[in-house]
């Protein structure tokens, strides 16, 4: 079966504008989580969804902001870009919230965000 | 909040055996994930554990102490493939994975 597919792979992006980032999990897979990692703080957490509702949200700023839609598919979207947005978008699927204990995420392959 | 801590990076040689150390502390723990993650690559899942002890996959296991907070990754015979960063995860009931900043690990021949 397909994995988690992240559109696009790399982008390079002016601060002050916008970016939007989409994420299709695994087939069957009705949860997503998006993580931001970058060399010196790791994998941090930005947000999750289910059911197209976010279920958890992590400590970063309202210029994140993401959505589920009804065939789980996920979008997440900056607002006006500053260069420490410049990192890897990691996009995780399991089947739902309760499922990942047992199994853990399957992760995507990221989206390279570059803010020049 | 929780703190989930692991060294910053490790070497070792090929054939050789290397503990990753994790230690963690937070409230309603729900699990411990290891994955691996080569560069420019995605993390991939190696190992869960939700009771304490030892949990054996292959050249990889993995040991929890829940009433000390801390996990091991241990890996035997050691390859070259095996360079990559080890990312400790915990799970907490009714929220996403909190990872840990990880340890690179560099194998050398």
């Amino acid at each position: 079966k397909a994995g988690v597919t992240q559109t696009p792979r790399y982008l390079i992006k002016t601060r002050g504008q916008q970016v939007t980032l989409s994420c299709s999990p695994i087939s069957g897979h009705r949860s997503v989580s998006w993580y931001q990692q970058t060399p010196g703080q790791g994998l941090q957490f930005l947000f999750e969804y289910f059911s197209e509702t976010q279920r958890n949200k992590g400590n970063f700023p309202g210029r994140f902001s993401g959505r589920q839609f009804s065939n789980s598919r996920s979008e997440m979207n900056v607002s006006t870009l500053e260069l420490g947005d410049s990192a890897l978008y990691l996009c995780a699927s399991s089947l739902n919230p309760g499922q990942r204990a047992n199994y853990g995420y399957t992760f995507g392959s990221g989206t390279r965000l570059t803010v020049v | 909040g929780q703190n989930i801590d692991q060294p910053t990076e490790m070497t070792a040689t090929e054939g050789a055996i290397v503990q990753i150390n994790c230690t963690y502390q937070t409230s309603g723990f729900n699990g411990l994930f290891w994955y691996q993650q080569h560069a420019g690559e995605a993390p991939t899942f190696l190992s869960y554990n939700v009771l304490d002890g030892l949990e054996e996959k292959g050249r990889f296991s993995s040991f929890l102490s829940r009433s000390k907070g801390y996990s091991y990754l241990l890996l035997k015979e050691l390859q070259m493939k095996d360079s990559a960063s080890y990312l400790c995860a915990v799970s907490r009931a009714g929220t996403a994975l909190i990872f840990g900043k990880g340890t690179t690990l560099s194998v050398s021949s």
